[in-house]
């Protein structure tokens, strides 16, 4: 069974500082893991995806996650904190090869933003 | 394209009401999700439907009941609502079931029981 700890509740940044949101994965196969964020009162919309490929994802809105397997992590980052970016933040994890098996959430890590 | 819809966007209940929720989707996506939010929870999976006539039960799927008639629309039913089924309802679709194609997510339906 797979499953993903963001070792955050909560972080909260300046604005123009950067930001790292962590999560840790397990999985007995080789994962996809995603990123999504959700705005106040709104749905969730996805930020970055790995799938295999490149270990360094680049997203929308300057955030980057890097796929480690040797440390089971995808952290996400971005550079310069902007004030729009105050929002939660889940990290998913699918298995590859699994068939139908759904999405795994995280229990996501709020990021608020200081002028 | 609307993406994802669903209705109502708002709901209050009285304990032991019952109640539908309707969710749409645009994109012939073949896989369709029921998820709730609670604070802290991150969100969990109800019941989810890989096809048209087809559904199965996620994580927390006792009190729910779904069904998926059409392709594009998947019905969550609470058949007697109780206050622990007050959350934030979100549905979903994807183009497969396979782990590399994302979720499209719904604006949510907030449902209070009382």
């Amino acid at each position: 069974a797979q499953s993903v700890t963001q070792l955050d509740s909560h972080v909260s940044v300046s604005e123009g500082t950067p930001v790292l949101l962590r999560c840790n994965y397990s999985s007995s196969y080789s994962p996809s893991l995603f990123w999504y964020v959700q705005h106040p009162n709104k749905g969730l919309q996805l930020l970055l995806k790995y799938t295999s490929a490149a270990t360094l994802v680049k997203g929308i809105n300057g955030f980057e996650a890097e796929f480690k397997k040797s440390e089971t992590s995808f952290h996400l980052t971005k550079p310069s904190a902007h004030m729009s970016d105050a929002a939660e933040y889940f990290c998913v994890v699918s298995v590859y090869g699994s068939g139908n098996t759904p999405l795994v959430f995280g229990k996501g890590t709020r990021l608020s933003v200081i002028a | 394209n609307a993406g994802v819809t669903q209705t109502p966007k708002f709901r209050v209940l009285k304990t032991g009401q019952s109640m539908t929720l309707l969710c749409a989707q645009d994109m012939n996506h073949e896989y369709m999700y029921w998820y709730r939010q609670d604070p802290g929870m991150g969100l969990r999976l109800i019941h989810y439907s890989v096809g048209e006539g087809t559904t199965a039960k996620g994580e927390v799927p006792d009190g729910y009941n779904v069904s998926r008639l059409k392709k594009q629309n998947f019905l969550l039913g609470l058949e007697s609502a109780a206050p622990s089924q007050t959350s934030v309802y979100f549905c979903a679709s994807s183009y497969d079931g396979g782990s590399t194609y994302e979720q499209y997510f719904g604006p949510g339906t907030r449902l209070t029981v009382t």
